[in-house]
């Protein structure tokens, strides 16, 4: 059963850098998962595409700071020089035939 | 830029019926995969269901809070996606987005529109 968990929250400092985790379910470290950042108040905004290979394919507009990459059955999104709008819910998504799921998402904040 | 408007959101008795749409534009809406995801209110995001374009055999599938009540279908002529929810619960109250998926990753995302199950 595919399942992905995340870390419930994490900060750093107003200009550092903060990696996120998201972790495949056993028998699914070969997928690829897409990461999403939820600011307060706003729907949902598409960040990347991160394959298990650590190649990342990023959504229109996205800045250069955020970045994915991969581990075996791990995923990241690392947000580097953090900026007050990059407070926010960051989720991500995995796939498989008839089935899509989320993460719990991670709470970033900015300090 | 890639436009995504969900309508049809609003206040439902428990056990009614509600039609949801998701207008599209910017992009040759047959081509892909159409998603819904709702987020009830101060939790994540869930996977509702989604429908393969008709390359793919327009075919449908759902999470299991709502298989069997939910359905979703498109009108290609139209871009426009529909969630259509029968037999409502309270537990049904949420925020519901539709998004566009690239190979199953969701690429794009509506604003959302707020179904609340109420008496």
């Amino acid at each position: 059963q595919l399942v992905v968990t995340q870390s419930p929250s994490a900060s750093a400092s107003l200009g550092a850098s903060v990696k996120l985790t998201c972790t495949l379910s056993s028998g699914h470290s070969s997928y690829a998962i897409a990461w999403h950042q939820q600011q307060p108040e706003k729907g949902p905004r598409y960040l990347m595409k991160v394959n298990s290979d650590g190649s990342h394919s990023k959504g229109d507009g996205i800045p250069d700071r955020f970045s994915g990459s991969s581990s075996g059955a791990e995923r990241y999104l690392t947000i580097s020089s953090l900026q007050s709008e990059d407070e926010a819910d960051y989720y991500c998504q995995a796939w498989d035939t008839g089935i899509r799921v989320f993460g719990p998402g991670t709470k970033v904040t900015v300090l | 830029e890639v436009q995504l408007v969900e309508s049809g959101g609003g206040l439902v008795q428990p056990g009614r019926s509600l039609r949801l749409s998701c207008t599209t534009s910017e992009f040759t809406f047959g081509d892909y995969a159409m998603t819904w995801v709702r987020q009830a209110p101060g939790k994540g995001l869930e996977w509702v269901g989604f429908i393969r374009s008709k390359s793919y055999g327009g075919t449908t599938d759902y999470a299991a809070s709502v298989k069997g009540r939910f359905s979703i279908s498109r009108d290609d002529s139209k871009s426009v996606a529909y969630l259509q929810m029968n037999s409502l619960k309270t537990e049904d109250t949420a925020v519901y987005y539709c998004a566009r998926e690239t190979g199953g990753a969701v690429d794009s995302w509506g604003q959302g529109t707020l179904v609340t199950v109420s008496s």
